[in-house]
């Protein structure tokens, strides 16, 4: 069965840096269509970004510029480097896999790593 | 952007009632929706995908309907299992965006 477990996540300063990483098991990342999508403290669900099977990357406004999705075959990981980090930016971030026929339908979730942004 | 815009936010019902959760995009999305449901402390978890299908082993008291710009989920027997807050999410442009959420408690 597909799994997802994510890592990374801490607290750090404005302005800083931080890689996360979702290590899957069950299936192979790189012929999979795989998104973040974070959650605010007490707040709803929005999409950051998503990696296409292609190498074709897509990214909310927020993030742009900012945050950047790449995996490693090697792994079966998937990461998300964010820098310039902002207070907002703080959230749970989940990865999440799409399916087959739509990259959008997030079939399965890991449990989500915690990014405090903070002085 | 795509708006989806979710009512009520709120909504209080007893075991055994039919809820129904209304999702509107603020422009046409065919049948690219999602619906899902989280509990505290977890990830969400899919219930319905393209508007209507279900989710492989998702109760089957779970059901979606609508296209273009209007979109529901009715859950037709409400459990002790089932208070959570649930999303949609459209998925039919860039970026994927989702409802503020509905809660559903116990009244």
């Amino acid at each position: 069965e597909a799994q997802l477990v994510e890592t990374g996540g801490g607290l750090i300063q404005p302005g800083g840096s931080l890689r996360l990483s979702c290590a899957a098991s069950g299936f192979t990342v790189s012929i999979n269509y795989m998104s973040w999508v974070r959650q605010a403290p007490g707040k709803g669900l929005e999409w950051v970004s998503v990696l296409y099977s292609d190498g074709t990357t897509h990214y909310a406004d927020s993030v742009k510029g900012r945050f950047t999705i790449s995996r490693d075959n090697s792994k079966n990981t998937l990461f998300l480097q964010m820098s310039s980090l902002r207070a907002e930016d703080t959230a749970v971030y989940y990865c999440a896999r799409g399916a087959v026929a739509s990259a959008g339908q997030f079939h399965y979730w890991g449990q989500g790593t915690l990014v405090t942004v903070s002085s | 952007d795509i708006q989806m815009t979710q009512s009520p936010s709120t909504l209080s019902a007893s075991v055994g009632d039919r809820v129904t959760i209304t999702c509107r995009a603020s422009q046409s999305i065919s049948s690219w929706l999602a619906w899902y449901q989280q509990k505290p402390g977890k990830a969400p978890k899919l219930l319905i995908y393209k508007a209507s299908s279900l989710e492989d082993g998702v109760p089957s008291r779970f059901s979606g309907s609508g296209s273009g710009t209007e979109f529901t989920l009715t859950i037709s027997s409400l459990q002790p299992d089932d208070f959570a807050t649930y999303y949609c999410q459209q998925y039919n442009s860039y970026p994927w965006t989702f409802g503020q959420g509905t809660k559903v408690e116990i009244k």
